[in-house]
């Protein structure tokens, strides 16, 4: 069965600098699509960077990228200059085949001035 | 404005009072889904359905129903709503035309069951 970790409960960063936040996965198919989500305190899921695994090039969104290590099963979150509107929980899904999302745990990033 | 909407946001019971979560989307999309979110668990899928009356369980559909008559509407039922299922509540949907567009998720339900 697929599953998605996120191995860090809370992370913090001080605004301006960078984060960068894990997820790792377990999955035997080869095709597959990855996704963060933002949720801030209003609970809106919020999508912030999606990956197809197919494709090689790490996305990138702005000040949001991925590493993105399709052997290691490995699809990390790095903020760069981080803002305090970027505090909330993190989600990292995967998806495959279907329109099902499988969530990981969470983490959530406070930022401080 | 495209949108997913979920009514109410906010929802107090008592065990046993059934009660329904509406979901109502704008968008043509095939597929819905509801999910629970709990703390330290993620979200996790109750019920999903791939079009007009084609529903199906998902990873924990006790103690929950759902109905599919019109494409825009997927409501959740709690026929006898237990402590266990407070929670917050979300309703998806996704286009069936590809994999790798987003889901849009509605604002959240947060259900108290007392």
């Amino acid at each position: 069965a697929q599953t998605v970790t996120q191995s860090q409960p809370e992370m913090s960063v001080q605004e301006a600098e960078t984060v960068t936040l894990s997820c790792t996965y377990d999955t035997s198919e080869s095709d597959y699509y990855l996704f963060w989500y933002k949720q801030p305190p209003s609970r809106q899921m919020i999508l912030v960077i999606r990956q197809e695994a197919y494709k090689q090039q790490n996305a990138t969104e702005n000040r949001f990228s991925v590493n993105f290590q399709k052997a290691a099963k490995s699809f990390s979150l790095k903020i760069s200059d981080s803002q305090l509107g970027d505090a909330a929980m993190y989600f990292c899904a995967y998806r495959f085949n279907t329109d099902k999302l499988i969530f990981g745990t969470g983490t959530r990033l406070q930022v401080f001035p | 404005e495209a949108q997913v909407t979920q009514n109410p946001r906010y929802l107090i019971t008592v065990t046993g009072k059934k009660l329904t979560v509406t979901c109502s989307q704008n968008m043509n999309h095939e597929y819905m889904s509801w999910y629970r979110q709990d703390p330290g668990l993620g979200l996790r899928q109750i019920y999903y359905s791939m079009n007009v009356e084609v529903t199906d369980k998902g990873d924990v559909p006790e103690g929950y129903k759902v109905s599919r008559k019109e494409k825009r509407n997927f409501p959740l039922i709690l026929e006898s709503p237990s402590p266990n299922q407070t929670s917050l509540y979300f309703c998806a949907s996704t286009p069936f035309s590809s994999l790798n567009t987003e889901a849009f998720f509605g604002q959240g339900t947060r259900l108290t069951v007392v």
